[in-house]
């Protein structure tokens, strides 16, 4: 079973700043990599698969990057509604998720 | 407009059974896996397993495995999500969620709050 790391736990960062969080898978799976934002009490929200391809009505703001096992997920300029946590999912073994990342006011 | 409904929280005790639902609209049922991901509050997702609601083939997390059971109805667009014997550490918040051919999941339940305590 694949094991997804994210990096770091938590990311203070100030409106208008760019965030970049990690992901490392523990073995490869190519650039089948999606991130989800989840806000308290809601339902994870699709923002980026395939490493890359932003969801349908994602801003521009959010970015992927990387492939086999290191991936990244830009935030260019965080804008007050982004204050969330953010899950990586690899989807070429099983569906495992990473642990999270929040992304938190500094 | 795609649409994922599921039942309302549960409060159950330890040993009791229960199935959780999650009602499809807004597409063909059949034409899309359904997935089931477990939140224990305060804590990250896990993928629990997921099924083909067109044949009802199932394939479940080794996490999961023997402890849930996945099914479907194809005559009223609703996965289910069971347990026969719960125990507190199920307590936890279940979504449902659609497997695009991709594999991602585009589209969420609301989630079903399920608390098992004596």
């Amino acid at each position: 079973e694949i094991v997804m790391t994210q990096s770091p736990a938590t990311l203070s960062v100030s409106p208008g700043e760019r965030a970049t969080l990690s992901c490392r898978a523990s073995q490869s799976v190519s650039n089948n990599l999606a991130w989800y934002q989840q806000k308290p009490g809601q339902a994870p929200r699709l923002l980026i698969y395939g490493a890359s391809t932003r969801a349908t009505g994602i801003p521009a703001r959010f970015s992927g990057s990387g492939s086999g096992t290191e991936f990244t997920l830009t935030i260019s300029s965080l804008q007050s509604e982004d204050f969330a946590v953010y899950y990586c999912q690899e989807y070429n073994d099983w569906w495992t998720f990473g642990q999270g990342t929040k992304v938190e006011i500094k | 407009e795609v649409h994922l409904v599921q039942s309302g929280a549960e409060v159950k005790k330890p040993g009791e059974s229960l199935r959780i639902s999650c009602k499809g609209s807004g597409y063909k049922f059949t034409d899309y896996w359904m997935a089931w991901v477990r939140q224990v509050p305060g804590k990250g997702l896990e993928w629990m397993g997921r099924i083909d609601p067109s044949d009802s083939y199932t394939t479940y997390s080794p996490s999961f495995q023997g402890h849930v059971t996945i099914s479907a109805d194809k005559s009223s667009d609703t996965a289910y999500l069971q347990w026969t014997s719960l125990e507190a550490s199920d307590t936890a918040i279940f979504y449902c969620a659609r497997q695009e051919p991709g594999n991602v999941f585009q589209f969420w339940g609301q989630g079903t709050l399920v608390t098992v305590s004596s």
